[in-house]
């Protein structure tokens, strides 16, 4: 059965770190994969997209790898913050079809 | 500019009565799809539309759910005969409609089904 599965449902890290969330997917072909933030009580919103041609991408604090061998996504946010507590959702694209496949979320908190 | 809007935030109703969504994408995209969120998971896909038409229904639950988007801007999900499982958020996203594009969420409308 297909699955997309993070790495756990909560994540806690103190200021400063790194936080590095997992994504694996099971008997899925993305073309593509992005990562959404999603607050509580609102909607998911876009942070990064990466290709199944691409290594990584960057954007600021932000570090996305895609590794289509392992069937693995990891996302990186460096010197976290407490405003980047939310809840994060990596979400897959197929070829051909444009509605996206989302993953649980890891919650994360970060603490001061 | 304004993102996409849904109305009602909140909607409480009683088993077995019908209800509407409504979701106004950002003016100029033409891709418009609907998602299911319970609590504790991921957006969960219902429907896509490319401008008009639906051009995919596949999520969907069953023949309870319908949705329209008449002329190509404004959708309204309908749900029928609804039931307790069917409580969840409602999320609208738009996009500009190619693939691998960003899709911009609305805020949800919490639907309870008592």
């Amino acid at each position: 059965s297909q699955k997309i599965e993070q790495n756990s449902e909560a994540l806690n890290i103190q200021e400063g770190k790194t936080a590095t969330l997992t994504c694996n997917y099971t008997n899925y072909s993305p073309a593509y994969l992005q990562w959404y933030r999603q607050d509580p009580g609102r909607g998911p919103v876009f942070l990064l997209l990466i290709r199944e041609n691409e290594k990584e991408k960057r954007k600021e604090r932000l570090k996305v790898t895609f590794d289509t061998t392992l069937k693995q996504s990891l996302f990186h946010i460096t010197a976290s913050q407490p405003a980047d507590s939310a809840t994060y959702l990596c979400a897959l694209g197929e070829t051909g079809a444009n509605n996206l496949f989302f993953g649980t979320g890891t919650r994360l908190t970060v603490i001061p | 500019g304004a993102g996409v809007s849904q109305t009602p935030s909140n909607k409480v109703t009683e088993k077995g009565k019908y209800v509407e969504l409504r979701c106004d994408p950002i003016s100029g995209h033409t891709a418009l799809y609907w998602y299911r969120q319970s609590l504790g998971q991921g957006p969960e896909f219902l429907i896509y539309f490319q401008g008009t038409g639906a051009a995919d229904d596949s999520g969907l639950p069953n023949d309870r759910f319908f949705a329209v988007r008449p002329e190509g801007s404004v959708s309204t999900l309908k749900i029928q005969r609804t039931e307790r499982g069917d409580s969840a958020v409602y999320l609208c996203a738009s996009s500009h409609g190619g693939q691998q594009e960003t899709q911009y969420f609305g805020p949800g409308t919490r639907l309870l089904v008592l």
